[in-house]
């Protein structure tokens, strides 16, 4: 079975000032890993994913996420936060079908209210 | 906004009844996926359906139950609903059934079990 670990609650960061959102996970296999945004009353929303090759995974709206096997861990971060990414974010992860996944749906962690102080 | 539709948006039942709650998948997509988000929680995977069948399944009793119709839209029925069965659901399409898509949310179903 695979978990996700979101460790913070919640994330404070000054405007203008970088953010790191943490994420480690666990699985029994070879993962795939992504990172979803949640708006107020809204659904979620694709934001970057990591399937293969370069470590580093630029995505939507500025955000980045480093995926580091050794630590199994697939943290989220952007150079300069902007009040309007203040929202709750989730880390999410799936086993590949190399692993017997394809059918299995995302794991998310608990998720991460990420303010942004102007 | 992603083009996944849910109805309705707010649902009120009592203990017992069952209830069913639809989804329209963004067009081209021809697979739906439902998630039950608690409060506080990550969602959590109920079911997916590919091409009109079932083709994964979470840890959630059977009393919880899909369909998916031609057009690729879907149904979760849940019945003999419990009081942890409030939460807010959450259907997603996607272009196809692999693992390493991304999924298209609607903005969900909130359930309330009195």
């Amino acid at each position: 079975a695979q978990s996700v670990a979101q460790p913070e609650d919640q994330v404070n960061v000054a405007e203008g000032n970088p953010l790191t959102v943490k994420c480690t996970y666990s699985v029994s296999g070879n993962p795939y890993l992504f990172w979803y945004v949640q708006y107020p009353n809204r659904g979620l929303q694709f934001l970057l994913k990591y399937i293969t090759g370069d470590n580093l995974v630029k995505g939507s709206y500025g955000f980045e996420a480093e995926f580091n096997k050794s630590q199994t861990s697939f943290h989220l971060k952007k150079p300069s936060a902007l009040v309007s990414d203040s929202a709750l974010y989730f880390c999410a992860v799936r086993l590949k079908e190399d692993s017997g996944g394809g059918a299995d749906g995302l794991t998310f962690g608990k998720g991460t209210h990420l303010i942004i102080q102007p | 906004e992603t083009g996944v539709t849910q109805s309705p948006t707010h649902l009120i039942k009592t203990r017992g009844q069952q209830v069913t709650l639809r989804c329209s998948s963004q067009s081209g997509h021809n697979t739906v996926s439902w998630y039950q988000q608690a409060l506080g929680q990550g969602p959590q995977f109920i079911f997916q359906y590919y091409r009109e069948e079932e083709n994964g399944r979470g840890n959630f009793p059977p009393r919880f139950s899909g369909l998916q119709f031609p057009n690729y839209s879907s149904e979760l029925n849940v019945n003999a609903l419990e009081l942890d069965d409030s939460a807010l659901y959450l259907c997603a399409s996607s272009r196809a059934a692999n693992a390493n898509e991304k999924l298209f949310f609607g903005s969900g179903t909130q359930l309330s079990v009195l």
